[in-house]
């Protein structure tokens, strides 16, 4: 299976809803990564996850929060979320990201729409 | 800090003619260099990467980038374009953080347009 999984597809939620963004890999990787990536733009690295801690937080607001539960699992939990978040979320996985020489896998990504 | 530049926007290319998609990069150290796709509402695909060796990589589809350290430019080619190739083209490149862990620091792509 080489296949990167993310869940739900699409996403509308009002500004004062909690939801969840949840993402899935089984080829073993180690390392997990959370993308935000604005239309006809480059992804921009929001959390990376290494042996299921946190590695890198790119500064990003604590209205989104990231959860590893298992080498699997990556979740992304949001709350009181602004218009100007509304993005694509990626979700990618590779076997390890010290060297830093593996390609990355990513999920379709979860459409966002902050209403 | 790590970096690529994408000097093109946009590409056109008549399907069955060659395409290149240009990048240059600027690091300090090796370079770890990577080309990646993105379809219309897709996520990225991964199409190939150079971290040593031959200057001539092939990836998927038909692809192939050459590494050029005088110039440092790591150019995507293929040669002969499909329609099917019309997609977003991103170069990125290996930045390793004080911490000692890598990322991916992306160019602002590049759209590829095939015409029929």
């Amino acid at each position: 299976d080489t296949e990167v999984t993310q869940t739900p597809k699409h996403l509308v939620m009002g500004m004062t809803n909690k939801k969840s963004l949840k993402c899935e890999q089984h080829m073993g990787h180690r390392a997990m990564y959370w993308y935000k990536q604005k239309a006809k733009k480059p992804p921009e690295l929001m959390f990376v996850y290494s042996y299921e801690k946190l590695s890198i937080n790119e500064s990003v607001p604590s209205r989104f929060s990231p959860e590893c539960p298992n080498s699997s699992l990556l979740n992304l939990h949001l709350h009181a979320l602004q218009p100007e978040d509304s993005a694509l979320y990626l979700c990618a996985s590779s076997q390890e990201e010290t060297g830093g020489y593996n390609e990355q896998f990513f999920g379709p990504g979860t459409r966002l729409t902050v209403l | 800090a790590q970096s690529v530049a994408q000097p093109e926007d946009q590409v056109n290319v008549a399907e069955g003619n060659p395409l290149t998609v240009k990048c240059t990069y600027s690091v300090s150290g090796n370079p770890y260099l990577f080309w990646y796709v993105q379809y219309p509402n897709r996520g990225l695909q991964f199409l190939l990467k150079y971290i040593t060796g031959d200057n001539l990589v092939k990836g998927s589809y038909g692809f192939e980038a050459e590494f050029n350290k005088s110039q440092t430019s790591f150019h995507l080619k293929k040669p002969s374009a499909l329609v099917s190739d019309s997609a977003l083209y991103f170069c990125a490149v290996r930045d390793v953080r004080a911490s000692g862990y890598s990322t991916l620091t992306f160019g602002k792509g590049t759209m590829l347009l095939v015409s029929p």
